[in-house]
């Protein structure tokens, strides 16, 4: 079966630090990836995808970047962190098909 | 731009009564999905509604799709505690193979014993 995986699931960065969340697919092979925030009280919305290695789709003008440098690997990064990325950061997977399945999460907190 | 609304965004009910969360979006779609999550956890799928009037139940959750309207419901039966959550709609916009959700506002549903 398949299965994804995040990390951390709770980080707490001072304003202007690096970032870098992963996620991680397993089960399955040449997913579709997506990453996800929800800001506080607030819904999601859809931040980068990716259909294959090294392609990324960024949705929105931003603070930060993904990469995908494995198959079932996607990360998300900043080289300097605002206060308005504090978040809830969900990453997602789809085999081609209209249901998606998200990760745990990383509950960002800038300060 | 497609826009999903959700209404209400807060509910408060009675446990043993009944109530329906509306989803409305401003585009075509023939897909919709609701998603259910509790406080700082992930989302858990609960249904996906792939065509106009798809009905699913799941215990005491019943979901159904008209996309002639652009609306989905979601209908409680007896409510129960375990049922306090959010609960989110989503709509997809798909291309190229991928389908990038687009989701609504959520709403806030606590059950009171």
């Amino acid at each position: 079966s398949q299965t994804i995986h995040q990390w951390p699931a709770t980080l707490v960065q001072p304003v202007g630090s690096p970032l870098s969340l992963e996620c991680t697919v397993e089960g399955t092979s040449n997913p579709n990836l997506y990453w996800y925030r929800q800001a506080a009280g607030r819904g999601l919305q859809l931040l980068f995808y990716s259909v294959g290695i090294g392609q990324i789709s960024s949705e929105v003008p931003q603070n930060l970047s993904a990469s995908r440098p494995q198959d079932r690997q996607f990360i998300l990064s900043s080289k300097k962190l605002l206060l308005s990325d504090s978040g809830f950061y969900l990453c997602a997977w789809e085999k081609h098909s209209p249901e998606a399945f998200f990760g745990q999460g990383t509950r960002l907190t800038v300060v | 731009e497609l826009k999903v609304e959700q209404n209400p965004l807060f509910l408060s009910m009675q446990e043993g009564k009944n109530y329906t969360i509306y989803c409305n979006y401003s585009t075509t779609s023939d897909r919709l999905y609701w998603y259910r999550q509790d406080p700082g956890k992930s989302l858990e799928s609960l249904f996906v509604l792939l065509s106009n009037g798809a009905v699913k139940q799941e215990g005491r959750l019943m979901a159904s799709l008209d996309t002639k309207a652009r609306l989905s419901t979601l209908h409680i039966t007896a409510a129960v505690h375990d049922l306090s959550a959010t609960y989110f709609c989503a709509v997809d916009q798909s291309a190229s193979g991928t389908y990038k959700y687009i989701f609504g506002t959520g709403t806030r549903l606590k059950v009171l014993a």
